[in-house]
């Protein structure tokens, strides 16, 4: 099946300090990539839809100018806290849905934990 | 955002046990997925189903999509360690539309 490669898996940062993660997918072209959050023990929510080429759909409630999202090629999207906080620790999931497929596959995560 | 009601919330069983959980929704979707999550891991899809009344079986994993279009069921038979994780439901409108999850099923296979 298609691979979703995320990096990096767990970071560590100050607070104030802007953390950026990679999504890639590693064999196939995905126009559309989408970011999760993931709070301990709870679901995944979507937070945004990361279109190739143009600007990235936010969903309600997410702030867009402090989780910035880059999708500047077909295998690749970026998500950077900006200026995170204690409150941003969570588990960051990425996924992208290959065409040939007509499925979504995930990545492996990143945790944040920002002290 | 919108979540999908999935219970049981989580399980105890003994290992061989055969486990059965389900996903209900107030709304029509014409997709449904299965994913499993381990610890500190992505889902990794288990099953997709995309028929009203659709039953589908990966393994020791089945499947259906209820005839209401606003449920579904997974079930695992004869329970092994490594099906110890958590189970979220997705449902989905329209291809290529966002997925929308369950709460999740903590699954737990007691010694």
């Amino acid at each position: 099946g298609a691979v979703v490669s995320q990096h990096p898996s767990r970071v560590i940062c100050k607070s104030g300090t802007s953390v950026k993660i990679e999504c890639r997918s590693l064999d196939f072209q995905a126009t559309t990539m989408f970011w999760y959050r993931q709070f301990p023990k709870q679901s995944l929510m979507l937070m945004a839809t990361s279109n190739e080429g143009s600007k990235a759909t936010y969903e309600q409630g997410v702030e867009k100018d402090k989780f910035l999202i880059n999708h500047a090629s077909l295998t690749l999207s970026t998500l950077t806290v900006t200026s995170a906080h204690p409150e941003d620790s969570s588990f960051y999931i990425c996924s992208a849905r290959d065409p040939g497929w007509e499925k979504l596959f995930f990545g492996s995560g990143t945790q944040l934990s920002v002290l | 955002g919108q979540q999908l009601n999935q219970s049981p919330q989580s399980m105890f069983i003994q290992e061989g046990e055969d486990v059965s959980m389900n996903c209900t929704s107030s709304s029509i979707f014409n997709t449904w997925l299965w994913y499993k999550q381990d610890p500190g891991e992505g889902p990794v899809l288990l099953i997709a189903l995309y028929k009203a009344g659709e039953l589908t079986s990966n393994g020791r994993l089945t499947a259906q999509f209820g005839i209401t279009r606003k449920d579904s069921f997974l079930n695992i038979s004869a329970s092994i360690p490594s099906d110890v994780g958590i189970y979220f439901c997705a449902g989905q409108p329209l291809a290529n539309e966002k997925l929308t999850f369950g709460t999740g099923t903590r699954l737990t296979i007691i010694p």
